[in-house]
């Protein structure tokens, strides 16, 4: 069985600052894994994915990932927040059988 | 290319009343979705597709919720009776996922939802 667990359902930065979402993962078998995001009244479009070749993976918008097996994790990063990236993001995880879960979302709030 | 089409995009009605949505997958993508996406939570499976046959259908609740997806194009998602819990965005989603291919390697594109009220 898959979960996804995304830690913090608000993270508030400043624009400029470092961006650190963070998500956890459990899967019985090698995932593949995506950070989504959404804006409001708008369905979710794809930031980023693992799929088992490099572990930093880089997205749209300066956005990047990092897997990380021992630590079960693949937080999303982003070195300079700006007020364009205030929007609600997801973490999902695919167990390769077709089925993906969804994390809670993290609402990220940019500060001018 | 054209996106995941849905409508309507707002509903509001009443319990015990029916409504149905509509989605419009892309062109050639042989994966559809229908999540149901609850305020302040990730979406949440309600059934998926591959061309007009059900992959999974576990998390629907198959007393007042029906889908199809006739053709393998485009699917209908109905709710009758609706309940006040069933208030959520609707929303659907297509990849170009196929059997025997690398599933779940394709990412999924999403409809800007259905928001559903129920009064």
């Amino acid at each position: 069985a898959q979960s996804v667990t995304q830690l913090g359902s608000h993270v508030s930065v400043s624009e400029g600052a470092l961006v650190l979402l963070r998500c956890n993962y459990s899967s019985s078998v090698p995932p593949y894994l995506f950070w989504y995001v959404q804006y409001p009244n708008q369905g979710l479009q794809l930031l980023l994915k693992y799929t088992s070749a490099a572990t930093l993976v880089k997205g749209i918008n300066g956005f990047e990932a990092e897997f990380k097996k021992s630590e079960t994790s693949f937080h999303l990063t982003k070195p300079s927040a700006h007020m364009s990236d205030a929007a609600e993001y997801f973490c999902a995880v695919s167990d390769r059988g077709f089925k993906t879960i969804f994390g809670a979302g993290t609402r990220l709030f940019v500060k001018a | 290319e054209a996106g995941v089409a849905q409508s309507p995009r707002y509903k509001i009605i009443e319990k015990r009343q029916s409504v149905a949505f509509w989605c419009n997958p892309i062109s050639g993508h042989a994966t559809l979705y229908w999540y149901q996406q609850i305020l302040g939570q990730g979406p949440k499976l309600l059934i998926q597709f591959q061309n007009n046959g059900v992959v999974d259908d576990s998390q629907l609740p198959k007393d007042r919720f029906s889908a199809e997806r006739l053709k393998g194009v485009d699917s209908t998602l109905k709710i009758q009776p609706a309940k006040l819990e069933d208030s959520a965005v609707y929303l659907c989603a297509s990849s170009l996922d196929r059997l025997g291919g690398l599933a779940g390697t394709y990412e999924q594109y999403f409809g800007p939802g259905t928001r559903l009220t129920v009064t």
